[in-house]
């Protein structure tokens, strides 16, 4: 375990749909990151979180709408996503460089 | 453009089997180079962390390698498990205040091992 927890694990919603996912670590990290997975390709940066405040925003849809109440809680609000969102969503926190990445949220959007 | 270049894409050896993983990267001001362990469906655990004056550092069965002149890295895997089958991704950060933002991350390397 890497001190960074993810619910849920499995996500299937409908494009209609409105979901949160949810990130949560007490490992005294102050920086909290969301990422993408999806097949055959890297892993692509979402958001990054310093201190509650958000720092970057790498040109996601605003169908992707993160929330970061304190510095060891971050959320990511879905709605009216697309099938092409279908993806590993994974949260981290860093240290030194070092980046904690929870067990991610496999979605599916159907 | 920061970028980090693994091969092979894929790989199957069998079970008790050594097996190399290449990394070339064109990351700069380098920081320090790590390569992840990523199981199917959780997030990567580092397993090593090279910096620019470490040329080998071993963690049990793994042994990664660093050129810092070329540019490259190799992850060694001596005695191959079961278990050990995973992606393994090269990741580099940049000198850019530390922070997940400052890494650049390869497409990972999908080992297979085979009993």
């Amino acid at each position: 375990e890497t001190g960074v927890t993810q619910t849920p694990r499995h996500l299937v919603m409908g494009m209609t749909n409105k979901k949160s996912l949810k990130c949560e670590q007490h490992l005294g990290h102050n920086a909290m990151y969301w990422y993408k997975q999806s097949a055959k390709k890297p892993l692509e940066l979402m958001f990054v979180y310093n201190f509650k405040e958000q720092t970057e925003n790498n040109s996601v849809p605003s169908r992707f709408s993160p929330e970061c109440p304190n510095s060891s809680h971050l959320f990511l609000h879905l709605h009216t996503l697309q099938p092409e969102d279908s993806a590993l969503y994974l949260c981290a926190s860093t240290r030194n460089t070092e980046a904690f990445f929870g067990q991610g949220t496999r979605l599916t959007v159907v | 453009k920061n970028q980090v270049e693994q091969s092979p894409q894929s790989l199957i050896i069998l079970e008790g089997k050594n097996c190399t993983l290449q990394c070339n990267y064109t990351v700069s001001p380098f920081s320090n180079l790590r390569w992840y362990k990523q199981d199917t469906g959780r997030g990567p655990v580092s397993l090593t962390i090279m910096t620019f004056s470490e040329n080998t550092k071993s963690n049990g069965r793994y042994t990664a390698t660093l050129d810092a002149d070329t540019k490259q890295s190799s992850l060694h895997i001596t005695a191959s498990q079961l278990s050990d089958s995973a992606s393994y991704i090269c990741v580099v950060s940049a000198w850019a205040g530390g922070g997940a933002d400052g890494l650049t991350f390869g497409k990972g390397t999908h080992l297979i091992i085979q009993p």
